[in-house]
């Protein structure tokens, strides 16, 4: 889910169950969504994306669900590793000033794997 | 070997100083973006550039400059007027209506 402040909704979860994600999004007319994870003082790396026609999308142990009639999307990880713990954050894609398209970001969610 | 890379690591800023973030990509891609991340925090947009010699204001733009001269490069500045600099800074890139590729970040602290 989303966080206020400096703390983090945190998902604590053991290695070999599935992690389930959550996010809301903001706005109705955005048409692409991506999820990334961002290790400790690193960049966010590309995890999946969906688009606003499709309602499930599937990679390797990943799957990210999309709901658009509550503006809710959703990241699960099937298997979890400890290679998994990471702060993930999704994003939905608006556009303005022409060509570019803006991401906004929801604060995150950190995933802690435990062995 | 094609991605996004950002210099320093770190960087050090002392009181009234001017320090220039580094960010190339050889990704071939047209937009690129500066965003500021402070701790528990979403990423929020500095300045992004569409095409050379073009740049756009984001959300927090006050106290930053950058330029575009080269499509590869999209430097940023972070001027004396910007009050509270202590943040992590991630450089990005797209083609347009694309994802964007993120860089391995600059933490830059004040001295």
């Amino acid at each position: 889910g989303e966080s206020v402040g400096l703390h983090l909704p945190t998902l604590s979860v053991q290695e070999g169950d599935n992690s389930i994600i959550n996010c809301a999004y903001s706005n109705s007319a955005s048409d692409y969504f991506i999820w990334y994870k961002q290790e400790s003082g690193k960049g966010p790396q590309f995890i999946i994306d969906i688009r606003s026609n499709m309602d499930k999308r599937q990679g390797q142990r990943v799957t990210v669900l999309l709901n658009k009639t509550v503006k809710h999307l959703s990241l699960q990880i099937a298997a979890t590793q400890p290679g998994d713990s990471a702060v993930y954050f999704c994003a939905e894609n608006s556009y303005y000033g022409g060509a570019t398209n803006k991401l906004i970001f929801g604060t995150g969610t950190l995933l802690a794997v435990q062995p | 070997d094609g991605g996004i890379t950002q210099s320093p690591k770190y960087l050090f800023r002392k009181e009234g100083q001017n320090v220039t973030l580094s960010c190339e990509q050889n990704l071939n891609h047209d937009a690129m973006y500066w965003y500021r991340q402070d701790p528990g925090q979403g990423l929020r947009l500095i300045y992004y550039s569409q095409i050379v010699n073009d740049f756009q204001k984001g959300d927090i733009a006050e106290g930053y400059s950058v330029s575009r001269e080269k499509k590869e490069s999209f430097p940023l500045t972070v001027t004396s007027a910007q009050k509270n600099p202590t943040a992590f800074y991630l450089c990005a890139s797209s083609y347009s209506q694309e994802t964007q590729y993120f860089g391995p970040g600059t933490r830059l602290l004040v001295l």
